[in-house]
């Protein structure tokens, strides 16, 4: 499977605890990522990366979050301290930077967050 | 902000042609895509808009009107797996090419 691939697909936790979700981009992307997306919502920007470099965070990433790409391959997001609220999809998607490319982004399944 | 408006909710009746708008504001804009997403699931691509007109890909259609600001998906011979969210996205200048997303349109395909 050379697609998008997101762990864990599930994952509840106990508010204030910390979680972290992987992504496996697809392998000659050099774009990636990170969405969030609640129930009846499309997905929220939340992070980007070029490569090994983070370029833009949104507005939404709170300082409970981080977000690496240490050698440009898979990535992790570190949601530290949950809240309930943080209760939601987080999508991974990856993208190739090419002259010809549309930007067209390939999405992961996502990791379900629950937080108790 | 690049805001993105879409119909909450559709219904319609199996073999019968749905079309499902989207508008958006029209600063900076790079290009519009549609998503498909089955309750879930991962959003999958659709359709990539840039210049104006209407693109065809089989069931499939999409069309852009720059500027309007204006897209719509038009699907065809409505099957009940189309039963899912329809997603409408916008590419816009000076950001990295992520696309903004609109809540989505939930179309509901029955018998």
């Amino acid at each position: 499977d050379t697609g998008v691939s997101q762990d864990p697909r599930h994952k509840i936790t106990k508010r204030g605890q910390n979680v972290t979700f992987r992504c496996d981009p697809i392998s000659e992307h050099n774009r990636l990522y990170w969405y969030r997306q609640t129930l009846g919502q499309g997905p929220e920007f939340l992070t980007y990366f070029q490569n090994e470099a983070q370029l833009e965070k949104s507005r939404l990433l709170s300082d409970r979050f981080s977000a690496e790409r240490p050698k440009g391959s898979f990535s992790t997001l570190e949601i530290q301290r949950t809240e309930q609220g943080d209760s939601a999809m987080y999508l991974c998607a990856s993208s190739l930077l090419a002259g010809y490319d549309t930007g067209e982004l390939f999405f992961g399944e996502g990791s379900r967050l629950t937080v108790l | 902000g690049q805001n993105i408006d879409q119909p909450t909710e559709m219904t319609a009746t199996e073999g019968a042609i749905v079309q499902i708008n989207c508008t958006y504001q029209t600063s900076g804009f790079n290009g519009l895509f549609w998503y498909q997403q089955h309750a879930g699931e991962a959003p999958t691509f659709l359709s990539y808009n840039v210049l104006d007109g209407l693109e065809e890909k089989g069931r499939f259609s999409s069309f852009l009107s720059r500027s309007k600001g204006y897209s719509y998906l038009l699907l065809k011979e409505l099957q009940m797996k189309d039963s899912a969210s329809y997603l409408c996205a916008g590419m816009f200048s000076g950001g990295y090419n992520k696309l903004i997303f609109g809540a989505g349109t939930r179309l509901a395909v029955h018998p």
